[in-house]
């Protein structure tokens, strides 16, 4: 695909249950970022991975979070016994390198009831 | 911490003038960036700046850097009712290893017909 592939683009799940945000980057991007932003909030960090170094995993907000990256292409963000306050809109970015131009996808909107 | 902060929070102009946001960070950086949010989704990218310029123009949009007081400007000229959105300032630290990309809070700017 052209841009930035992120699905389910919504997502309601009971609270306690686990769930997986999946993110398709742009062929050939080394660089992969999730973030996360709450309702008229800004971009909380969470991720991030290029290419084969250790991921940097500063900004997740505790171990129910785990993100992988396979193949360097793929990733997908796993979120253990959602809480409530895990709702939000869950982003994610490529760019071809570091300190270039980030592409987002159109993010999935986690709802935990 | 938060790398970029900006502000105003929010700012409302009528069409056809210009609007003014700014962004502060604290670290050394490589490039900043500014984007553009609609309805909460997917970020655009507008523009980068590197970290030995201090201006830069596209279109209607006018950026400037000021590493010395670690801050920039996003300048949009003649606004238009489409501009109505939020910007972000995004920031990629020098540090090696340190360089994800880092947002502000963003600002939000509607722009009144």
């Amino acid at each position: 695909g052209a841009g930035v592939s992120q699905s389910p683009s919504n997502k309601v799940t009971e609270k306690g249950k686990d769930v997986e945000l999946r993110c398709d980057p742009i062929s050939g991007h080394t660089a992969l970022y999730w973030y996360r932003q709450s309702l008229g909030q800004g971009l909380e960090f969470l991720i991030y991975f290029q290419g084969n170094s250790a991921p940097d995993k500063s900004g997740l907000p505790s171990d129910r979070f785990s993100a992988e990256r396979t193949g360097g292409s793929v990733s997908t963000l796993t979120i253990q016994r959602t809480q409530q306050e895990d709702s939000a809109v869950y982003l994610c970015a490529s760019s071809k390198t570091v300190n270039t131009e980030a592409f987002f996808g159109q993010g999935t909107r986690l709802t935990v009831v | 911490s938060q790398q970029g902060e900006e502000d105003p929070q929010a700012l409302s102009i009528q069409e056809g003038e210009n609007a003014t946001m700014n962004c502060s960070y604290k670290t050394s950086i490589n490039n900043l960036q500014w984007y553009r949010q609609n309805s909460g989704r997917g970020l655009v990218h507008l523009i980068l700046i590197r970290s030995n310029e201090r201006e830069k123009h596209s279109g209607r949009l006018r950026v400037t850097l000021d590493t010395s007081k670690k801050s920039s400007s996003l300048l949009i000229t003649a606004s238009r009712a489409a501009d109505t959105a939020s910007y972000f300032c995004a920031t990629d630290a020098r540090n090696f290893g340190n360089e994800k990309l880092t947002f502000g809070t963003g600002t939000r700017l509607t722009i009144i017909p």
